[in-house]
């Protein structure tokens, strides 16, 4: 498995401003996806994270809203950017490890955001 | 077609007895069929996961049961316990091409003592 750390862990913060959230891995992964969850809701996938070229973003999500930077293997960022209330939210980085079965996604912890 | 239904959205089960999830999926190129286990404030964490080979998966007490002709996969947890109330996602992927894994809508299982 690997060991995923996020921060921080929440934050609350003012319409129109901007947040970096950062995931640490604690091995070198080639896969890192940051997903959305909303309150009680499942995990809609934002972007694909490679180390060394441009993230992939699904469908609705676009990289001047959501920059991301992959500088190396190990360390991502997501920056939710002019943020409004609708992007309240928690944040969850993964990354996809092969394991015996198949390639495996293990999850961060999440980062909380609140957007009065 | 990449939508993967999950039901029930709650589930109230006592102490010792069976919770039932229950999950179907349309798209015929999903190969691998993860559940994950989710507790407050933190993210999901796999619990057990199957292959379309197989119909049945078990580990300790919790069973996946997969029916590859129904396109329908359920997560069985036997004696269930105060511990086991979380939230459950299944989900689903395929091996084409990078592994997008899509989530159902996920269930809140409450155990009551």
């Amino acid at each position: 498995s690997a060991v995923i750390s996020q921060k921080p862990s929440r934050d609350i913060c003012q319409r129109g401003t901007s947040l970096t959230i950062q995931c640490q891995v604690d091995s070198q992964v080639t896969m890192m996806f940051w997903y959305r969850q909303q309150p009680g809701q499942s995990l809609t996938l934002i972007a694909t994270a490679n180390q060394g070229s441009e993230a992939t973003y699904e469908s609705g999500f676009v990289i001047d809203k959501f920059p991301i930077s992959r500088p190396n293997l190990t360390f991502s960022t997501l920056t939710v950017s002019n943020m409004s209330p609708e992007d309240s939210s928690i944040y969850l980085c993964s990354v996809e490890l092969s394991t015996m079965i198949y390639n495996e996604q293990f999850f961060g912890p999440g980062t909380r955001l609140t957007v009065l | 077609q990449q939508q993967v239904k999950q039901s029930p959205q709650s589930l109230i089960v006592q102490k010792g007895g069976i919770s039932i999830i229950n999950c179907a999926y349309e798209n015929t190129a999903f190969d691998y069929f993860p559940w994950y286990q989710q507790f407050p404030g933190k993210g999901p964490a796999l619990l057990i996961a199957i292959r379309p080979d197989v119909s049945e998966k078990k580990e300790g007490r919790f069973t996946i049961s997969f029916n590859k002709s129904a396109k329908q996969f359920s997560l069985h947890i036997m004696d269930s316990q105060p511990g086991d109330s979380a939230t459950y996602f299944c989900a689903a992927s395929n091996s084409g091409g990078y592994q997008k894994v899509t989530f159902g809508t996920g269930t809140k299982l409450q155990v009551i003592p």
